[in-house]
């Protein structure tokens, strides 16, 4: 089955920008959604399709996805951003959905 | 206002079943799929299940596969798991999941607030 990798964490000062990684084979020929996760409550989705954002959801946070690693990155970090964060993919020849292990954003 | 949200969750020796419900509420249920995915006390999300949005297809993760169904009923806006054989490895949070598309490979833009789990005896 299709394999997600992420780093466990990421740090950033405040104001500075946050890319967090998410890697699989041919990651690009696939659609990557994102989630953010904090601490108690429900994920919710942040980017769909690679680099779409959902009403809600500030346009510092962006996509990208091509080869074998999409990337979420978040700009003008902010205290509040500081959560759990998931990529996601349809592993469409085995029905499946995919996550990956998330990354852990700190803001120092 | 867009809403879902889980019930049935607690403690449950292993071996035995347990049904988790989720009603949905502020969407036409009938033309979405539905996923339910879990969260082990400090661990990651894990893809449980989906049923199509006219419950035509089910598709499983290979962990539960066999013991887990999946079901909806749209005339109630509900969708439900039957958990069966219950393991200690299936302790988690349990979320209902709204897809934006009918029939699987969509984001998952709307989550319930979960429900706790707890196989142990």
């Amino acid at each position: 089955s299709y394999v997600l990798t992420q780093p466990p964490s990421v740090s950033v000062a405040p104001g500075l920008t946050a890319r967090i990684t998410c890697g699989g084979d041919n990651i690009g020929s696939y659609s990557v959604h994102w989630y953010q996760q904090k601490p108690g409550q429900a994920p919710i989705l942040v980017i769909y399709y690679d680099g779409d954002r959902p009403s809600g959801i500030p346009e510092r946070f962006s996509g990208s996805n091509s080869g074998n690693t999409a990337t979420l990155t978040i700009s003008r970090v902010e205290a509040g951003d500081e959560a759990a964060y998931y990529c996601q993919v349809w592993d469409t020849p085995n029905n499946h959905y995919v996550f990956g292990p998330g990354t852990t954003v700190t803001v120092l | 206002q867009v809403h879902l949200v889980e019930s049935g969750g607690g403690v449950v020796q292993p071996g035995r079943s347990l049904r988790l419900s989720c009603a949905a509420s502020g969407f036409m249920f009938s033309t979405t799929g539905m996923h339910w995915v879990r969260q082990a006390p400090g661990k990651g999300l894990e893809w449980v299940a989906v049923i199509w949005y006219d419950g035509s297809n089910k598709y499983y993760a290979e962990s539960v596969k066999g013991r887990f169904i999946v079901s909806r009923d749209n005339s109630k806006n509900m969708v439900y798991v039957q958990m069966n054989s219950l393991r200690a490895d299936d302790t988690a949070v349990y979320y209902c999941a709204r897809e934006r598309g009918a029939a699987g490979g969509q984001a998952l833009d709307i989550w319930g607030q979960g429900t706790m789990v707890t196989v142990s005896s």
